[in-house]
């Protein structure tokens, strides 16, 4: 099974402020994805790469963007967050057909 | 759209009693995976069909393809409180999995 790590594990800020969420996996995989789900809710992508400097756009319109440098890092900036930013958000590193994701970020914007 | 729907949306059972989850698609699937999601946790991986008509099983739970390839479905027996959780299907996009709508499924002891 893939290592896929995310920090910080909960993030709590004030609006407007900018933040990044960081991403990494070990195994290698060139395939990343940025997904954000509200509790028990449904997953909906928001960003993926199929590698290193290579982003798309996910289904779900989202304010944030994406960097791919590096093959094992895949990190997700808000310039500027607003409550409506307030979410969790799942990386994801696919191989093959399977998917593994990371343990999220639970972020809450006041 | 490519949205794969789930039905039930929500379920609620009494620990012993089964569960199933179905998952439909308008167009034919060369696959279908299912994920489960433990309450506060993230998805996990379970099972991947190909076949149509494929039936795989883990311990309590059973996992169908249907023969047209259009359908799947995730039936557990006997619920324990541990199999709470919610349970997505996933089929194969263009370079991305597209997941089903999930099922929400709670046991009571």
């Amino acid at each position: 099974e893939a290592d896929i790590y995310q920090t910080p594990r909960y993030l709590v800020i004030g609006t407007g402020k900018k933040i990044t969420l960081e991403c990494s996996q070990t195994m290698g995989h060139d395939k990343m994805y940025w997904y954000q789900q509200d509790p028990g809710m449904e997953l909906h992508l928001i960003h993926y790469s199929y590698g290193v400097n290579s982003t798309e756009k996910g289904d779900l319109s989202s304010e944030s963007t994406v960097s791919r440098i590096r093959t094992e890092h895949f990190p997700l900036t808000l310039e500027s967050a607003r409550p409506s930013h307030t979410s969790q958000y799942l990386c994801a590193s696919r191989s093959g057909d399977t998917q593994y994701f990371g343990p999220g970020t639970r972020l809450t914007v006041l | 759209g490519q949205q794969v729907m789930q039905i039930p949306q929500y379920q609620h059972v009494q620990e012993g009693e089964d569960f199933t989850t179905y998952c439909n698609s308008s167009t034919t699937l060369s696959n279908i995976q299912w994920y489960k999601q433990r309450p506060g946790g993230h998805p996990v991986f379970l099972i991947q069909l190909v076949k149509s008509g494929e039936v795989k099983k883990q311990k309590r739970l059973t996992f169908q393809f249907g023969e047209a390839k259009k359908n799947s479905s995730l039936h557990i027996t006997a619920t324990q409180t541990t199999d709470v959780g919610t349970y997505f299907c996933a089929k194969k996009g263009f370079q991305k999995l597209v997941f089903g709508t999930g099922t929400r499924l709670l046991v009571s002891p």
